[in-house]
């Protein structure tokens, strides 16, 4: 399986800030990888397919870069529907694996 | 606006089966894939499978012994059984729809737990 390693696994930003989240892929996967946000007691929403590409009606705050291994999920100004925790996906190999999540207290 | 939703028990006892099932309404289910994925308590995102509207599956080798995931087009359902339970399946399963692997809709979510 490929394994997905994020990092941090948590932070605390203040409103306005600028967040970074990165993902690491145990094997280069192109760009199949995706970026969910899971807001708490809720489902998963997909927010960035294809490594750069903004899901429908998602905040233009949310911005993704990266290739083959190394993988970025930036925030560009941090605001309070934002919280709650991060994942990267890839789907180049089967099975579909999941970082590890990345949660956003504000 | 597609919705999905888990529907089953939420307890089932150790070395029993654990069945659910998710509703589509509206939207089709054809040409998609079909994913149950499940997050234990405090804990991340595991892929259990898929199933595409032909029928063909992918399990994740983890679960692949205990998992069959089935769909029924006419009824705009699919369904997750899992076999032999214990403790470390209890978790929140989700259903949700795949564009090629992007999971663009989720259901709410069903927590089921294994406890006699």
């Amino acid at each position: 399986d490929i394994q997905m390693t994020q990092s941090p696994s948590s932070l605390s930003a203040s409103v306005g800030d600028r967040v970074t989240i990165t993902c690491q892929a145990s094997q280069a996967i192109g760009n199949y990888l995706n970026w969910y946000h899971q807001k708490p007691g809720k489902a998963p929403d997909l927010v960035i397919y294809d490594a750069s590409n903004l899901q429908t009606g998602v905040t233009t705050r949310f911005s993704g870069t990266g290739s083959g291994a190394d993988f970025t999920f930036t925030i560009s100004s941090l605001q309070p529907e934002d919280l709650g925790t991060y994942y990267c996906q890839q789907y180049d190999h089967l099975p579909i694996t999941f970082g590890g999540g990345t949660t956003v207290e504000i | 606006q597609v919705h999905l939703q888990e529907s089953g028990p939420g307890l089932v006892k150790p070395s029993e089966t654990l069945s659910l099932t998710c509703t589509v309404s509206s939207g089709s289910i054809n040409s998609y894939y079909w994913n149950w994925i499940r997050q234990s308590p405090g804990k991340g995102l595991e892929w259990i499978g898929e199933v595409y509207s032909s029928g063909n599956t992918n399990y994740n080798p983890s679960l692949k012994s205990r998992v069959t995931i089935s769909v029924d087009t006419s009824k705009s359902q699919f369904s997750l059984r899992m076999t032999s339970v214990t403790a470390a399946d209890t978790a929140v399963y989700y259903c949700a729809r795949g564009v090629w692997r992007d999971l663009d809709y989720w259901g709410q979510g069903a927590l089921v737990t294994v406890s006699s």
